[in-house]
């Protein structure tokens, strides 16, 4: 199985500003994705991270708002830009991979 | 798009049987998952069953879905005071992202 990993783990940012969240897995996966679980809530997909170009974004998210990079098959990044404190939730990555998909632990964000 | 539903709660005692539920509405998933979340943790995959399957046994896992009803369902046996956790149903899209239930909390007395 695949093991993945996020940096950070958890982070207290202010109001305006931006954060990068890195993903990376231990194993080179097809397919990367970035989900958002709110506080409370379930997971929502945010995007698919597409490898070597532009990442494909579901119904209410924007690439200006979460852009994401993939460089290759085993890291990716999704920054929260302009941070309010509706962004406080937690972001998780996931590889899958055949019949499989894993996910990594998660990055906790508060917004002030 | 598909929609996954979960009962939001079950409380059971340590040795019994839990059977947690989903129903869905999109047959088109080609797998289903099952994953546990636990306090201030990421997802744990528990188990998945190809579509084309009824049962699925995994040592103390057991999901059966009946594509009929659009039904799935976990059952653990002898439940221990350790599942106490979210447990949350996932179909895929077809382009392998997933689509979550609202999760079930289970609680687990001693």
């Amino acid at each position: 199985s695949a093991v993945i990993s996020q940096k950070p783990s958890r982070d207290i940012c202010q109001r305006g500003t931006s954060l990068t969240i890195q993903c990376q897995v231990d194993s080179q996966v097809t397919m990367m994705f970035w989900y958002r679980q709110q506080p409370g809530q379930s997971l929502t997909l945010i995007a698919t991270a597409n490898q070597g170009s532009e990442a494909t974004y579901e119904s209410g998210f924007v690439i200006d708002k979460f852009p994401i990079s993939r460089p290759n098959l085993t890291f990716s990044t999704l920054t929260v830009s302009n941070m309010s404190p509706e962004d406080s939730s937690i972001y998780l990555c996931s590889g899958h991979e055949g019949e499989t998909q894993y996910f990594g632990p998660g990055t906790r964000l508060l917004v002030l | 798009g598909e929609d996954v539903e979960q009962s939001l709660f079950l409380s059971v005692r340590e040795g019994d049987s839990s059977v947690i539920n989903c129903t869905y509405t999109d047959s088109s998933s080609t797998y289903l998952y099952w994953y546990k979340q636990e306090p201030g943790a990421g997802l744990q995959l528990l188990t998945y069953i190809f579509s084309n399957m009824d049962m699925k046994q995994d040592q103390r896992l057991t999901v059966l879905l009946n594509k009929k009803d659009k039904h799935l369902s976990l059952r653990i046996a002898d439940t221990q005071t350790g599942d106490s956790a979210i447990y949350f149903c996932a179909g895929d899209t077809g382009r392998r992202a997933l689509t979550f239930g609202s999760g079930t909390r289970l609680q687990v007395q001693p």
